[in-house]
């Protein structure tokens, strides 16, 4: 089974560029979610999806923007990269939003933003 | 503001020996605590949860306790092998919608 699926592995980019992560997950979880891990801060939740059709905001979505494409895709977007946007970005999605559900996290995206 | 505190941030043992990993957070009103290990350059694996009315949770050679009322949970790791190196974390679910606060992690190194 491959879980949850990120492309892609690596990306650098110049200020100002524009590009979306991908992810994508087999286990037909409703809710998936989009983190970022940054040194000495530990993960910080950006976006997350609770079910197909419906996304909210996490601690630090400034600069960012999302889509549920549908059940098993959800795509995260940096419309102009800046260099604070340098981090390693997980992709995670858990059966449901609510409850006790553990969440399945794909293999990261380290961005470098120059 | 959430904060979640694991000390220390780095832990070498030798092989067979018995540790444990601390965790805080400032709210005592939470939905679950969660514990994660982290591989380098890898993802996070998910080994514990506990729930806000459970003291604490086993799997193999992993418990995890939770004490509401102090803001700490620990997790206990019996007979330690070179296999368990890796970064614990932990993370609080405040509200039951899966939204976790990490805290930064603590790298553990057993030494054979």
């Amino acid at each position: 089974n491959a879980g949850v699926t990120q492309t892609p592995k690596f990306q650098v980019l110049k200020t100002g560029q524009s590009m979306t992560l991908q992810c994508a997950q087999d286990m037909n979880h409703n809710s998936m979610y989009w983190y970022r891990q940054d040194p000495g801060m530990g993960l910080r939740l950006i976006y997350y999806s609770a079910s197909e059709g419906t996304t909210d905001k996490g601690e630090v979505p400034n600069g960012y923007n999302v889509s549920r494409l549908n059940k098993r895709e959800f795509s995260l977007r940096l419309e102009s990269a800046a260099p604070s946007q340098t981090s390693v970005y997980f992709c995670a999605s858990s059966e449901a939003s609510q409850g006790n559900e553990k969440l399945f996290f794909g293999s990261g995206t380290q961005l470098s933003v120059l | 503001k959430q904060e979640v505190t694991q000390i220390p941030a780095a832990l070498s043992v030798p092989e067979g020996e018995n540790l444990v990993l601390n965790c805080s957070f400032t709210d005592s009103a939470i939905y679950n605590l969660q514990w994660f290990r982290q591989d380098p350059g890898k993802g996070l694996t998910s080994l514990l949860l506990i729930q806000s009315s459970q003291r604490e949770q086993t799997s193999g050679r992993l418990n995890a306790s939770l004490d509401k009322s102090s803001g700490r949970s620990t997790l206990y790791i019996a007979a330690s092998q070179p296999g368990d190196s890796a970064t614990y974390l932990c993370a609080e679910d405040q509200t039951g919608a899966n939204n976790l606060f990490f805290g930064t992690g603590t790298r553990l190194t057993v030494i054979p």
